[in-house]
């Protein structure tokens, strides 16, 4: 079974450009995810799809940041412009969606993520 | 708030040492889930183990053994007999129940270097 799949693996960029991330999760994973993983420290969670559904965007920085999931499959993490600060690891990973409440705790599947550095 | 603390933040042993990582959470929540992330330096997060709440069973997994304490919030991961391969940063995760668990918190990460 293929695992997440990211591109580009490594994006290299002058400050104030635009840029973009896909994401290709799963298949049959209904549940995506888009992470901030800066230079020695954890992942944080800048966005989750249930479907097409944006269920919690609280972290996304909506000025510059944006992404869409059309037709609840893959997904585009843009950023315009870009700043010297955006530089750090995309991650996306997928999991299976909640079928009732009592569904929780499913184990997150990750892409190897892309690299951006921006100068 | 929900927040994972992983006070090593680089451990180096000898190859067939045992190691042991340290993850200390705070929630508030009676049920969650917690959760070992392995990075290795291909990048790609890989899912070790998952364990919710109301399970305080200790889980031995071949070389691989984690030890869940609720009394003091903490779950350790310990690596038996550790080999070259186990380099790697480890994570440990929080679920947050808020989220229908669907949203991790991670702590910052143990860097493990195991030397030949």
């Amino acid at each position: 079974e293929a695992g997440v799949v990211q591109s580009p693996r490594y994006k290299i960029i002058e400050k104030k450009q635009p840029v973009a991330f896909w994401c290709n999760p799963i298949s049959g994973h209904n549940t995506l995810y888009w992470y901030l993983q800066n230079l020695g420290q954890g992942p944080e969670l800048l966005i989750r799809y249930e479907n097409e559904e944006a269920v919690d965007d609280s972290q996304l920085p909506k000025d510059r940041f944006s992404a869409e999931r059309l037709k609840g499959v893959d997904s585009t993490l843009k950023i315009q412009p870009a700043e010297l600060g955006d530089s750090a690891v995309y991650l996306c990973a997928s999991s299976l969606g909640r079928a009732s409440q009592t569904q929780v705790g499913n184990e997150q599947f990750f892409g190897p993520g892309t690299r951006l550095t921006v100068l | 708030a929900q927040k994972v603390t992983q006070a090593q933040t680089e451990i180096s042993v000898v190859e067939k040492e045992d190691v042991t990582l340290d993850c200390v959470y705070e929630t508030r929540d009676t049920t969650y889930y917690l959760f070992w992330y392995k990075q290795p330096p291909s990048g790609e997060l890989v899912f070790l183990i998952r364990r919710n709440s109301f399970d305080e069973q200790n889980e031995i997994s071949g070389r691989y053994s984690w030890n869940f304490q609720k009394s003091t919030s903490s779950f350790n991961f310990t690596i038996t007999a550790s080999q070259v391969v186990d380099s790697a940063v480890y994570f440990c995760a929080l679920s947050d129940p808020l989220q229908g668990a669907q949203k991790l918190v991670f702590g910052q990460g143990t860097r493990l270097t195991i030397n030949p």
